[in-house]
């Protein structure tokens, strides 16, 4: 139950295209989700967030949805870049709860061919 | 910018030796974390600390595994005997209260055990 499932585990995606990462949860404690990005040799980096209250949230080309019902989350990334090439993590925190310690989902090497 | 600090970058020690990974978490952050990532998985949780004790742990934080804040801008991990599967890259991360759940995480220390 303390899970959270990503898919796919990699993407190409030629730029300027729409690069799309699905994460799944169990748990419906979970009232946070945040995707970080994590290039080779660094930390995780927050990228954005959201809470169950809310469908959708966009920051530039950066959205996440969000459909409760099914328990999934997904980012979308809008014309992708080179730059945007890394490993994203998409993650689920009970905000409620002592520690909110995140729950990291396996990660997705995006690769942006130019 | 306020940023997680952690040192070494990179520590070889021989199986069975004493390790201590070294983090600086933002400084009005008052929520510290200690995760993993073993080479090519998911980040994992290893515990959380909060006003000065441990508020949640991991089934992977066994008895070899400590965590101190021994003054009032340093927070360490140490591993007492290290084991071979003890090699990853320890990440710190740190919370402010109040803060949704945002965590800011180190570059991290790659442990090597030989």
């Amino acid at each position: 139950q303390q899970q959270v499932k990503q898919s796919p585990q990699s993407l190409i995606v030629q730029k300027g295209g729409i690069s799309i990462i699905n994460c799944a949860y169990e748990n419906t404690a979970f009232d946070y989700f945040p995707w970080y990005q994590q290039f080779p040799g660094k930390g995780p980096a927050l990228l954005i967030a959201i809470r169950p209250d809310v469908s959708e949230k966009k920051e530039g080309r950066f959205t996440i949805s969000f459909n409760k019902s099914a328990k999934q989350f997904s980012l979308h990334i809008m014309d992708s870049q080179p730059g945007d090439s890394a490993t994203y993590f998409c993650a689920a925190s009970r905000t409620s709860g002592a520690t909110n310690k995140l729950i990291f989902g396996t990660g997705t090497l995006l690769a942006v061919q130019p | 910018e306020p940023e997680v600090t952690q040192t070494p970058s990179h520590q070889v020690t021989q199986m069975g030796q004493e390790v201590i990974l070294r983090c600086v978490p933002i400084s009005n952050h008052l929520y510290f974390y200690w995760y993993r990532q073993i080479l090519g998985q998911k980040v994992e949780f290893l515990v959380s600390f909060y006003n000065n004790e441990i508020s949640e742990k991991s089934e992977i934080f066994d008895d070899q595994f400590s965590v101190e804040r021994p003054d009032g801008s340093n927070f360490t991990l140490k591993i007492r005997s290290t084991k071979l599967e003890d090699s990853a890259m320890y990440f710190c991360a740190s919370k402010n209260l109040g803060a949704e759940g945002e965590q800011f995480f180190g570059p991290g220390t790659r442990l090597t055990v030989l």
